[in-house]
């Protein structure tokens, strides 16, 4: 069954470095999603891609944040300069246009730890 | 003012029993609704949808949504141990919008 992939699963980072998180969507899916989950709270929006432009974003994706669709398969959360509360559990989710309708399906996530 | 509110439990049903989980919402144009299961350090996974009005069964779970009483709810039939997880109630904001607006989620432990 065609699944969305996370890379790294774990990245551990210092503070104020630059991060790259990497989703491959699942392959004939056109509308592409990163939410996040910190520790023991709920899942949040952060941002919806489509036709290579951002379509929606939340109040948590401010100017520290950008995505991009480099190569036609991997979609990209970048953090520029990252702070503690970005600890977080990041997931790229990706959607079908029709067929399936709105159901979003998830990645395993990668684990963000900031010290 | 929460969107999506989800009692966080736990919530304890033995084994085979019924599990009834619970969500409320604030917005009334909200359009879609979804049912995740989420365990321990794992991603969601989608397990139902519904976007009328009624009940939707499939398997042993059933979601039922009430618009009017901007309730949502799904009903695990058998439940078995390895249902236990947290369930993630999701919203889907009016047309135009496809993000999801999460509860807290539920905890749901199966007791053999």
């Amino acid at each position: 069954e065609p699944e969305v992939t996370q890379t790294p699963s774990h990245q551990v980072t210092q503070m104020g470095q630059e991060v790259i998180l990497r989703c491959v969507p699942i392959s004939n899916h056109l509308y592409f999603y990163w939410y996040r989950q910190i520790l023991g709270q709920k899942v949040e929006f952060l941002v919806s891609f489509y036709n290579n432009e951002i379509s929606e974003k939340s109040e948590i994706f401010d100017d520290q944040f950008s995505v991009e669709r480099p190569d036609g398969s991997n979609f990209t959360l970048k953090i520029r300069s990252t702070k503690l509360e970005d600890s977080a559990m990041y997931f790229c989710a990706s959607r079908q246009n029709s067929g399936t309708g709105d159901k979003a399906f998830f990645g395993q996530g990668t684990r963000l730890t900031v010290v | 003012q929460k969107e999506v509110e989800q009692n966080s439990g736990p919530l304890s049903v033995p084994e085979g029993a019924i599990a009834s989980l619970n969500c409320t919402y604030s917005d009334r144009g909200s359009q879609s609704f979804f049912w995740y299961r989420q365990y321990s350090g794992k991603s969601p996974e989608l397990i139902m949808f519904i976007y009328s009005n009624g009940d939707k069964e499939d398997g042993r779970f059933t979601a039922q949504l009430n618009k009017a009483s901007q309730y949502v709810s799904l009903l695990i039939r058998d439940s078995q141990p390895s249902d236990s997880a947290t369930y993630l109630c999701a919203v889907r904001k009016g047309a135009g919008s496809y993000q999801l607006t999460f509860g807290k989620g539920t905890k749901l432990s199966v007791i053999p």
